[in-house]
């Protein structure tokens, strides 16, 4: 089936630091990635749709010069935090549409703490 | 795409079937329904989805109204395993994001 991965599983940094996560979708070519992100006890919510070759496209509310999004490929794309700050801890997880009938396929989620 | 309902939690005694029932009363007709759970620090799973026909995988059975406008999850034999967050979403298809509500907490107990 389907897999999508993302790396790292679990990250700490200190504020004012970046962090890459990268998704990759393994056996199959995603076109479209989404970026989303939970906080505890919260369900996820939509960050961002991924374009391969294009800008992403940012939900309201997120800002898009603090999460960059490059999806330079058809099998990864990265988010970057960019100064990070406490706040921006969370659980943060990628998925991308498969070809079989539209199922999204989700990363296994990096939890970011910023100290 | 369509809001759906969900109770936010229920209980099943393992090896009991778990009935999780949705309400998409706006769903249009050519959004697909999609059930999806999280077990805790985890990434979403893809259990199932259907349009107008009733569907059946090796986790779960997926049994949708006539009119569409609710459905039920049936997990068959839970097991402790089973103990997650089940998500049911209504989405058009290719390239749309899954919009995530608050889903029903399933607590399968010994």
């Amino acid at each position: 089936g389907a897999v999508v991965s993302q790396h790292p599983s679990w990250v700490i940094c200190k504020s004012g630091t970046s962090v890459k996560i990268e998704c990759r979708s393994l056996d199959f070519q995603a076109t479209t990635m989404f970026w989303y992100r939970q906080f505890p006890k919260q369900s996820l919510m939509l960050m961002a749709t991924s374009n391969e070759g294009s800008k992403a496209t940012y939900e309201q509310g997120v800002e898009k010069d603090k999460f960059l999004i490059n999806h330079a490929s058809l099998t990864l794309s990265t988010l970057t935090v960019t100064s990070a700050h406490p706040e921006d801890s969370s659980f943060y997880i990628c998925s991308a549409d498969t070809d079989r009938e539209s199922v999204l396929t989700f990363g296994a989620g990096s939890r970011l703490t910023v100290l | 795409d369509a809001k759906t309902t969900q109770p936010p939690s229920m209980d099943c005694a393992e090896g009991r079937a778990a009935n999780l029932p949705c309400n998409h009363s706006t769903i249009s007709g050519n959004e697909y329904v999609y059930w999806y759970r999280q077990i805790h620090s985890q990434g979403p799973q893809y259990i199932i989805h259907g349009l107008k026909n009733n569907e059946t995988n090796e986790m779960a059975s997926l049994i949708i109204t006539e009119d569409r406008k609710s459905s039920t999850l049936i997990l068959p034999h839970a097991t402790l395993r089973d103990t997650a967050v089940y998500y049911c979403i209504v989405r058009v298809g290719f390239g749309r994001a899954l919009n995530f509500g608050k889903g029903t907490s399933l607590l399968v107990t010994p």
